[in-house]
């Protein structure tokens, strides 16, 4: 059974600066079914990137997502304020869809 | 604009059942697949299951005979009903949709919190 880990578990970075965040899968994978999403508090998730690299609908372009095989990486440039939340990666194998645990992206 | 509006917070005893609602709106409802997907408190996100309005198939390999998935097509409602509820089974449950062959989740209900507890 697939799984993903990501890391690190907490980031605590400043707005202004870049957010590297790591997705590794227990075993090698698509690139078209990996899939990010940001998590705040209270809220549902909402998709960033999916097939790897492509943005979702109205998802500014300091996010990008690159990767393949194993290893996969959601990079945020230039952080914001409203950047700091909870990333998830998302994969597919059938039958089943999987989630990392998450990565969280904290103010230092 | 296109929504996902599910049913209220539910409260139930061990051993009970539950069934939540996820009400679409603004698109073709048989056109894309729906998701369940939950987070107990403090966690990270689990998937449930698929189920796919145009043929009403749903699919929950982790879940085998507890969770049963069904879509009213006349009202472009989602229903998924948890059995033999266990404490662990305390978590926000959130539809979710997806592109057929997307394997991504586009849009997502508010969530419905579903607390099982003696």
């Amino acid at each position: 059974e697939l799984v993903l880990t990501q890391s690190p578990g907490t980031l605590s970075l400043s707005p202004g600066e870049s957010a590297t965040l790591s997705c590794r899968a227990s075993q090698s994978v698509s690139s078209s079914y990996l899939a990010w999403y940001q998590q705040k508090p209270g809220q549902a998730p909402r998709l960033l990137i999916y097939g790897t690299s492509s943005r979702a609908t109205d998802i500014p372009d300091r996010f990008s997502g690159s990767g393949s095989g194993t290893d996969f990486t959601l990079t945020i440039s230039r952080l914001e304020p409203e950047d700091f939340a909870v990333y998830y990666c998302q994969q597919y194998v059938y039958p089943v869809y999987t989630f990392g645990q998450g990565t969280k992206l904290e103010i230092k | 604009q296109v929504q996902l509006v599910q049913s209220g917070a539910e409260v139930k005893k061990p051993g009970a059942s539950v069934k939540v609602s996820c009400k679409a709106s603004g698109y073709i409802f048989t056109n894309y697949y729906l998701h369940w997907v939950r987070q107990a408190p403090g966690q990270g996100l689990e998937w449930v299951g698929i189920i796919r309005p145009s043929s009403g198939i749903g699919d929950a390999p982790r879940f085998q005979g507890r969770v049963t998935m069904t879509t009213d097509t006349s009202t472009n409602t989602a229903f998924m009903e948890l059995s033999s509820l266990t404490s662990e089974d305390t978590a926000v449950y959130f539809c979710a949709r997806e592109r057929p062959e997307g394997y991504r989740f586009d849009t997502w209900g508010q969530g419905t919190l579903v607390t099982v507890s003696s």
